[in-house]
């Protein structure tokens, strides 16, 4: 799609699947995390997000984990399903910063039939 | 129904010719933000506004211009556009409560600067 990267990681998953999404975050005192869904030719959609004083949260079909001891973020979706299909990023809330998100590369999820 | 609106969709333009992103919001939202999006670069913030008349520079601010004059509208101004601005341009915005990280996104503009 036009406005992804060009050497994006790529999942490919078949479906009805489970999905897992990695993300390696930077700061390790940034108190809030979420992960956006950008679907070819839209902008990024708001998924989930998790505070730093948690290490999972639940949505619908989809689960937020956080490992805060090796900074790393996933994002699990279950019974992957064609309309997954997106490029996934996830987003951290620098310390000290309020109001601003700091957005990471993405993945591009490619659902198989 | 709840939206953000850009326009135009698309533009091709020539270096050194001024030119507006309009972005429109009809959520009520305080907090407005501009973004632009490469490859291999991600989503890199512009310029924000937590309010009416309140704007701050984002990430890459050099070369852009924004006002934010009425709740509901928060344009991206290139005064002197340069091909090294061609890109993909979102416009978001979001309760205050919210703070930025339930933004709603538009559906983009592809500025191409020849």
């Amino acid at each position: 799609g036009e406005n992804v990267g060009l050497h994006l990681p790529t999942l490919s998953v078949q479906e009805g699947d489970n999905s897992i999404i990695n993300c390696a975050y930077s700061n390790s005192a940034s108190d809030y995390f979420i992960w956006y869904k950008q679907e070819s030719g839209k902008g990024p959609q708001f998924i989930i997000d998790i505070r730093s004083n948690m290490d999972k949260r639940q949505g619908q079909r989809v689960t937020v984990l956080l490992n805060k001891t090796v900074k790393h973020l996933s994002l699990q979706i279950a019974a992957t399903q064609p309309g997954d299909s997106a490029v996934y990023f996830c987003a951290e809330n620098p310390p000290k910063i309020d109001d601003k998100i700091i957005f990471g590369k993405g993945t591009r999820l490619h659902i198989l039939p | 129904e709840a939206q953000v609106t850009q326009n135009p969709r698309y533009l091709i333009t020539v270096t050194g010719k001024k030119l507006t992103v309009t972005c429109s919001q009809n959520m009520n939202h305080e907090y407005m933000s501009w973004y632009r999006q490469d490859p291999g670069l991600g989503l890199r913030q512009i310029y924000y506004s937590m309010n009416v008349e309140v704007t701050d520079k984002g990430d890459v601010p050099e070369g852009y211009k924004v006002s934010r004059k009425e709740k509901r509208n928060f344009p991206l101004i290139l005064e002197s556009p340069s091909p090294n601005q061609t890109s993909l341009y979102f416009c978001a915005s979001s309760h205050i409560l919210a703070g930025p990280y339930e933004q709603y996104f538009g559906p983009g503009t592809r500025l191409t600067v020849t």
